[in-house]
């Protein structure tokens, strides 16, 4: 299976910051990635697919980038609503896999 | 508007089984695949399997190979998921996922099953 690895695991940060959340996984999945966000007692929400498209409905402010094996989400300016834990998952390998998180709090 | 619709809480004891339901209210499951994902308290995300309800075949991730068993009903628009063994480490909340066929990403989630194993 295709590890997955998410960095920082927490951050902390400000309302209106630039905030840069980063993936990596274990073999090339191309722009086999996709970002989710999940709030406490919410199952999780697709933000982000294919690295760099946003979902219908999704803030501009959300970007995502990369290839291979390296892909990052950017908060462009965090909103109060920004709060809570994003996960990428690789759509590469017919087994898919999740990363183990990164929860953002309010500094 | 689909809504994945997933059976009720369930309690079981070490070395049971649990089955967990999925039902896509409003829809199909028609060129979409149906994964299953847990959450253990605290945790984040893990994949368990999938299948494509209209080909019928499942594919599990190799940590739950050959305890856990995937099924779906097209013509009730129903996945099913079936865990076996159950030890404590297995207590979380199951969530069912769709994916439009090769699309790779999960656009529409199930509201979770709590699944409690205690003796």
């Amino acid at each position: 299976d295709i590890q997955m690895t998410q960095s920082p695991s927490s951050l902390s940060a400000s309302v209106g910051d630039r905030v840069t959340l980063t993936c990596r996984t274990s073999q090339t999945i191309t722009t086999y990635l996709n970002w989710y966000q999940q709030k406490p007692g919410k199952a999780p929400k697709l933000l982000i697919y294919a690295t760099s498209s946003l979902q219908t409905g999704v803030p501009s402010r959300f970007s995502g980038s990369g290839s291979g094996t390296d892909f990052t989400l950017t908060i462009s300016s965090l909103q109060p609503e920004d709060f809570a834990t994003y996960y990428c998952q690789q759509s590469y390998s017919t087994s898919r896999s999740f990363g183990q998180g990164t929860k953002l709090e309010i500094k | 508007q689909v809504q994945l619709v997933q059976s009720g809480a369930e309690v079981k004891k070490p070395g049971s089984s649990v089955k967990v339901s999925c039902k896509a209210s409003g829809g199909t499951f028609s060129r979409y695949a149906v994964s299953w994902v847990r959450q253990a308290p605290g945790q984040g995300l893990e994949w368990m399997g999938g299948i494509i309800p209209i080909f019928g075949t499942p594919n599990y991730a190799q940590k739950f190979q050959g305890r856990v068993t995937i099924t779906a009903d097209e013509s009730t628009s129903t996945a099913f998921m079936e865990l076996s063994s159950l030890r404590s480490e297995d207590t979380a909340l199951y969530y069912c996922a769709r994916e439009a066929f090769g699309s790779g990403y999960y656009d529409d989630w199930g509201q979770g099953t709590l699944v409690t194993v205690s003796s």
